[in-house]
Parts: C-alpha cells; structure tokens; sequence
C-alpha cells in the first residue's frame, strides 16, 4: 500500500521569503503522479501544482515549483516571494496510473506567512 | 472553478439516524469520490464511481453507501450515524477524456455533526 506522509505539521514564513515544505511517500510503482493541493480557511480545495513521475523535469506553477526526487522518494514544495494569501494548510497527494484515480494524502502541513 | 455542489453544506445530527449527502457537478466528468477530512489525518477515500451504477470501495468504506443513478449526481449515505463519522466531506471529480486520469477537482465541502 501506497503512504505519504508530511513531517513538518506547521511552518511559518515571512512575507516575500521562501519557503519549502517536505514530502515523502512511500510505494512500489513506477509509474504514479504527485500533487499539492491548498486548502485556505475557506476549507475549498485547490490544486496547486502536479507532477508526473515519468518526468524528469521539476513541475513549476509562478511563485511554485517542485523538487521531485524519484530515487529519494521526495517530494518537496518551494514557495517563493511568499505572501499573505498563501497562508493555508498545504497537502501532498499520490495517485497510482491507473483507472480509478484515487487519491492518497498526506496528513498536511499548516503554513503561517506573517506580515 | 469546476461545477461541484454539495448540499447539505451543514449538518448536525443525532447517532442512529440515516444521513444522505448529495454532489451534484455539472461537467459530465465520469469519476466522482467521497473523502472525509479529519485532524491528523488528511482526506481520506470513502467510495469512488467510475460511471452510471459503477462503484467501489475506498480505505474508510465502513458504514458508508454510495450511488449513482446519474452521470451528475453521487450520493453518500450514512445508513446509521456514528459519532465517529463527525467529520468534512468533500466530493470530487475527475476528467478522462484524455484517456488518463490527473487532476482532481473538489467540490466545497459538508461539515457533518453526529451527536
């Protein structure tokens, strides 16, 4: 069975600095996606970023970019030139390459930008 | 945004009692799934549906049925409420007309209240 699972619970940031939040999953595939995913206090959640695994080449989204590490089994998020509206639970999410899609999340990390 | 609606937003009710929760998007995706998002644990899969009357099982299936009579619509039923199904439920779907499944959109979410 497939794991994620995100060891940093809350991390603060001041506005306009980077940030990098930690990921690691655990799987036999080789052939999977990875995502983040922001949930705001308004609970919405929304897809920030997605990562093939066939793929090489680091995913980035504007002021977000990913640092997969296929062989490590890392996937961490860097935010960068954070701001106020970044502030929001982050989640980390895997899903297999094949029919169903479903989704296996990490526990979350609670990110704070402070003005 | 993705058109995903869930209603009831809110819910309290008491242990024992049947509850039905319903999504309704109107994207003609074909897979739908129920998560439930609780502390400490991230979201986790309840059911999924990969068409008209097609269904399966997620990690947290106990105590919960789905069905889906129409492309649209995907219900969730608690035949019988327990405290420990207090929890948010979030509805998603997902596009395969690429033939592939990535991201998943998720719908606003139901705050259930088992007393």
């Amino acid at each position: 069975a497939q794991t994620v699972t995100q060891s940093q619970p809350e991390m603060s940031v001041q506005e306009a600095e980077t940030v990098t939040l930690s990921c690691t999953y655990d799987t036999s595939e080789n052939n999977y996606y990875l995502f983040w995913y922001k949930q705001p206090p308004s609970r919405q959640m929304i897809l920030v970023i997605r990562q093939e695994a066939y793929k090489q080449q680091n995913a980035t989204e504007n002021r977000f970019s990913v640092n997969f590490q296929k062989a490590a089994k890392s996937f961490s998020l860097k935010i960068s030139d954070s701001q106020l509206g970044d502030t929001a639970m982050y989640f980390c999410a895997f899903m297999k390459d094949d029919q169903g899609g479903k989704l296996i999340f990490g526990q979350g990390t609670e990110l704070s930008v402070k003005p | 945004d993705a058109g995903i609606t869930q209603s009831p937003r809110h819910k309290v009710t008491e242990t024992g009692t049947p509850v039905t929760l319903r999504c309704h998007q109107t994207e003609n995706h074909r897979y739908m799934y129920w998560y439930r998002q609780d502390p400490g644990h991230g979201l986790r899969l309840i059911h999924y549906s990969y068409g008209v009357k097609d269904t399966d099982k997620g990690e947290v299936s106990d105590g919960y049925s789905v069905s889906r009579s129409k492309t649209e619509d995907f219900l969730l039923t608690l035949e019988s409420a327990t405290s420990s199904q207090t929890s948010v439920y979030f509805c998603a779907i997902s596009e395969t007309r690429t033939g592939s499944i990535h991201e998943q959109y998720f719908g606003p979410g139901t705050r259930l209240t088992v007393t």
